[in-house]
């Protein structure tokens, strides 16, 4: 069974930038999409953007555009999001999550990453 | 881009059955069959309930099931029981991005 294994909780500064990795483990990245998701504290999910990595093609929420890259490494079955400019609204659980089939549903969820944006 | 509409909170006893509805427009509700509902528990990763509006994964309790009417999606909880409160989103896939309700708090009384 695949399962999303994400890095650890990041503190950075305003302005700054955050990369996060998710790595499939178990499995391959095959050919379902990577997405990425944040919840900020005591709120609800938002959907940033996802990835095809077969095919290395992104797209992303339009909230975030210009400030968000997501990235997939194949070879290590690893996706990424860098997300630059960062705010202290930026202070978030971020999540992957895989979508398999083209429902758009997110059937695997990475353990999420507390990214906290702070002076 | 707009976040879907779902009531703030529901609640409900043991037994009751509740509906949390979900509002969109039709470009994402009403114009796809891509609706989705996730469970959070607190402090944890959300769980897909319900996909292609009415669809549930394997293993997912038939206590749960979904519908859609025009722009309105609704998910149904039967025979509530104690470990389903939590929050629930629902959620809207395009083809192009994917959408958000803002949450619903589920308390079971």
């Amino acid at each position: 069974q695949v399962q999303l294994v994400q890095s650890g909780a990041e503190v950075k500064k305003p302005g700054s930038s955050v990369k996060v990795s998710c790595k499939a483990s178990g499995g391959t990245f095959s050919s379902y999409t990577i997405n990425w998701v944040r919840q900020s504290p005591g709120q609800g999910l938002e959907w940033m953007g996802g990835i095809i990595p077969i095919i290395g093609i992104a797209n992303y929420a339009e909230k975030f555009q210009g400030r968000v890259m997501i990235t997939a490494d194949k070879s290590t079955s690893t996706a990424y999001m860098e997300l630059s400019s960062l705010r202290s609204e930026d202070t978030a659980v971020y999540y992957c999550a895989r979508v398999v089939t083209g429902d758009g549903a997110f059937d695997i969820w990475g353990q999420g990453t507390m990214v906290t944006v702070s002076s | 881009q707009s976040a879907l509409t779902q009531p703030a909170s529901v609640s409900g006893s043991p037994g009751q059955s509740i509906t949390i509805s979900c509002t969109g427009t039709s470009s994402d509700v009403g114009g796809y069959k891509f609706v989705s509902w996730y469970q959070q528990h607190p402090g944890k990763a959300p769980k897909v309930m319900i996909y292609e509006v009415t669809n549930r994964p394997s293993g997912v309790s038939n206590r749960f099931s979904g519908s859609k009417s025009g722009n309105t999606a609704s998910l149904t909880i039967s025979g509530l029981q104690a470990e389903d409160e939590a929050d629930y989103y629902c959620s809207s896939y395009t083809s192009s991005y994917t959408v958000f309700g803002g949450g619903t708090k589920l308390t079971v009384l």
